[in-house]
């Protein structure tokens, strides 16, 4: 079984803090993903990365910043917390395009 | 643009009777098309995809999903629904420029009823 797993299920933070979001897959897979996901919304693209250290913007990357420096690990930095990223962040692995999804991090900046 | 349409926020079934959720997609060349299902406080899971070949292609739990060319649809059904498939459905149209990238619909939540 595919295993992405992400390191925490819920998390709550203050504005301006930074915050880091970690992602681990077992799969080997070369492709790695960072979504937001809001009611109404949909799933919207943060980052994503196809190899280690290699990353590219996706439909919203304001705010963000990423880090892959293993090739099992994505990791996603909100370098200053605001109210506004209050949301379900989702990792997802995966290639050509077939995406296997961690569990999710609720994130709320208080 | 490429996009992925769930025409509708919310769908109600009663237990026993059969359900579709809609999509309708826009891409250039032949799309590759995907179901996913969302638990509470989950991450979602993949239920099945359309690559080539049959348009009626059969998936996890029961569902399956009819691919229509001349309509640009790909909606999702199951004979008989359950009050567990209550959840939210998301349609996934593969990128045609980035073929590792996912272009997501905006939801849909299904609501079976006992």
């Amino acid at each position: 079984d595919v295993k992405v797993t992400q390191s925490s299920r819920y998390l709550v933070k203050r504005t301006g803090e930074k915050v880091f979001l970690e992602c681990v897959q077992d799969m080997d897979h070369e492709n790695m993903f960072w979504y937001r996901q809001d009611p109404g919304l949909g799933l919207r693209l943060i980052y994503f990365s196809y190899d280690v250290k290699m990353k590219e913007k996706g439909d919203i990357p304001e705010g963000y910043s990423v880090s892959r420096e293993k090739k099992e690990r994505f990791s996603l930095i909100l370098e200053s917390a605001s109210t506004n990223q209050t949301s379900m962040y989702l990792c997802a692995s995966g290639r050509q395009a077939e995406a296997f999804f961690g569990q999710g991090t609720r994130l709320t900046v208080v | 643009a490429q996009s992925v349409a769930q025409p509708e926020d919310q769908v109600n079934v009663a237990e026993g009777n059969p359900l579709t959720v809609k999509c309708t997609y826009s891409v250039s060349g032949n799309p590759y098309l995907f179901w996913y299902v969302q638990y509470p406080n989950r991450g979602l899971q993949f239920l099945l995809k359309y690559i080539t070949g049959d348009n009626l292609v059969k998936g996890s739990y029961g569902f399956e999903a009819e691919f229509n060319k001349s309509q640009t649809s790909f909606h999702l059904k199951k004979p008989s629904a359950l009050v567990s498939d209550s959840a939210l459905y998301f349609c996934a149209v593969r990128d045609t420029y980035n073929t590792d990238k996912l272009i997501f619909g905006t939801g849909t939540r299904l609501q079976v009823f006992p």
